[in-house]
């Protein structure tokens, strides 16, 4: 069974950084396509980052260049970290295992961290 | 950027049909699919690749993609239907993920 645990959302000043991690099992994550979505309070849903298989990397242009998603193999997991941190960063991050095209595998979500980000 | 374009809301009855638009720039030759997010969970998946629907979700969702508009159409509608619906494609120019902004289902 696919399961994704976010983990490291927290409150914290502008300015400042966090690192998100997401735990998976169930799937090898180096094999699967990575995304975190966010979504503001109240709001819709935002894409942030996905990660390819291949190593491809791609940002949403609002962020510019202040997060960085990366994976650990080993560890199966996927992270966010975050720098610079606005108030408008403020939300619920998911992590999300992409769905697969070639074999119309549904995706799969977590339920999310919370970021708060406030002096 | 790509954008796509969803009414803020949809009313219906219940045992109606309630119909979701998402408007893009050519999204007809792109993949859409289809999130319904109830308050306080998140998103689930409902369609995708225009028309496919996952395992689980009821055969009264369908969806089609055509010219600038993408459509779901919820047939019989309930009133554990009651949720927001976005959709979603992958913009290949810009290799960007795009969301719409989100459509509330209402059932009267």
């Amino acid at each position: 069974e696919v399961q994704l645990v976010e983990s490291g959302g927290g409150l914290v000043k502008p300015g400042g950084s966090l690192r998100l991690s997401c735990a998976a099992s169930g799937f090898t994550l180096s094999a699967s396509r990575m995304s975190w979505v966010r979504q503001a309070p109240g709001k819709g849903l935002e894409w942030v980052s996905t990660i390819f298989t291949t190593g491809h990397i791609y940002y949403t242009d609002s962020l510019k260049g202040r997060f960085a998603i990366s994976r650990d193999n080993a560890k199966n997991s996927l992270y966010l970290q975050m720098n610079s941190l606005r108030a408008d960063d403020t939300g619920l991050y998911y992590c999300v295992k992409d769905m697969v095209a070639a074999t119309r595998e549904r995706d799969y979500w977590g339920q999310g961290t919370l970021v708060t980000v406030s002096s | 950027s790509y954008v796509l374009t969803q009414p803020p809301s949809v009313s219906v009855a219940p045992g109606q049909t309630a119909s979701i638009s998402c408007g893009g720039n050519k999204i007809g030759t792109k993949s859409v699919h289809w999130y319904q997010q109830k308050p306080g969970q998140a998103p689930v998946l409902v369609m995708y690749y225009d028309s496919d629907r996952p395992s689980g979700i009821p055969e009264r969702f369908s969806g089609s993609n055509s010219g600038n508009t993408a459509t779901l159409t919820i047939s019989r509608v309930e009133a554990g239907d009651e949720a927001d619906y976005y959709c979603q494609v992958w913009d290949s120019s810009s290799d960007h993920r795009v969301f719409g902004g989100g459509t509330k289902l209402t059932v009267l």
